[in-house]
């Protein structure tokens, strides 16, 4: 199946700080990829919707200035969690379509655990 | 409301035993239904996909069932290994393809597997 790659696997920063995390589809291209956040024993919960070459569509409740998305190519969404607080910490993944329109599977990056201290 | 009830939250079984995990959703209009692997700190790992019209699908060692009609939906692993250890997620997409934004998911049942 297709490859999604993030970046880092596991970051701690102090909090205040802002911390970015990298998505990469390695073997196929992406218009569209998904942020989800997930808190321990909780179900993954999309955050937004990141668009390649124009504003990422956020859920509601989830604030676009604290998490700011960047879809700078095909193959690459950012996710920048600015300002980081405690309440941040939190084990986030990104996902990828390989296909537009039809049935689509849903590739999963590995996550990247983030813990503010 | 849409939603995706898994039961049993946890489990543990020994190893070289069966085991089937249940999945109950009120999602509508129903697309398909997914069954991820979710090994702990990693993402999720697909492992069937069936859409209203597939009651069973086989992936190895693992045998997902699907009832449409009473929104209910299985997940049999057989003969279990170590490495079954991990967090089974229940998905339910309510549009053909589409976007993401539209998948909704269970909390997972944590199974765990003894020597």
């Amino acid at each position: 199946g297709a490859v999604v790659s993030q970046h880092p696997s596991w970051v701690i920063c102090k909090s205040g700080t802002s911390v970015k995390i990298e998505c990469r589809s390695l073997d196929f291209q992406a218009t569209t990829m998904f942020w989800y956040r997930q808190f321990p024993k909780q179900s993954l919960m999309l955050m937004a919707t990141s668009n390649e070459g124009s504003k990422a569509t956020y859920e509601q409740g989830v604030e676009k200035d604290k998490f700011l998305i960047n879809h700078a190519s095909l193959t690459l969404s950012t996710l920048t969690v600015t300002s980081a607080h405690p309440e941040d910490s939190s084990f986030y993944i990104c996902s990828a379509p390989p296909g537009q329109g039809g049935f689509t599977e849903a590739f999963f990056g590995q996550g990247t655990r983030l813990t503010v201290v | 409301k849409n939603q995706v009830e898994q039961s049993p939250q946890s489990l543990i079984i020994l190893e070289g035993k069966n085991c089937t995990l249940q999945c109950n959703y009120t999602v509508s209009p129903f697309s398909n239904l997914r069954w991820y692997k979710q090994d702990t700190g990693r993402g999720p790992v697909s492992l069937t996909i069936m859409t209203f019209s597939e009651n069973t699908k086989s992936n190895g060692r693992y045998t997902a069932t699907l009832d449409a009609d009473t929104k209910q939906s299985s997940l049999h692993i057989t003969a279990s290994q170590l490495s079954d250890s991990a967090s089974y997620i229940c998905v339910v997409s309510r549009f053909y393809g589409g976007s993401q934004g539209n998948l909704i998911f269970g909390k997972g049942t944590k199974l765990s597997v003894k020597p």
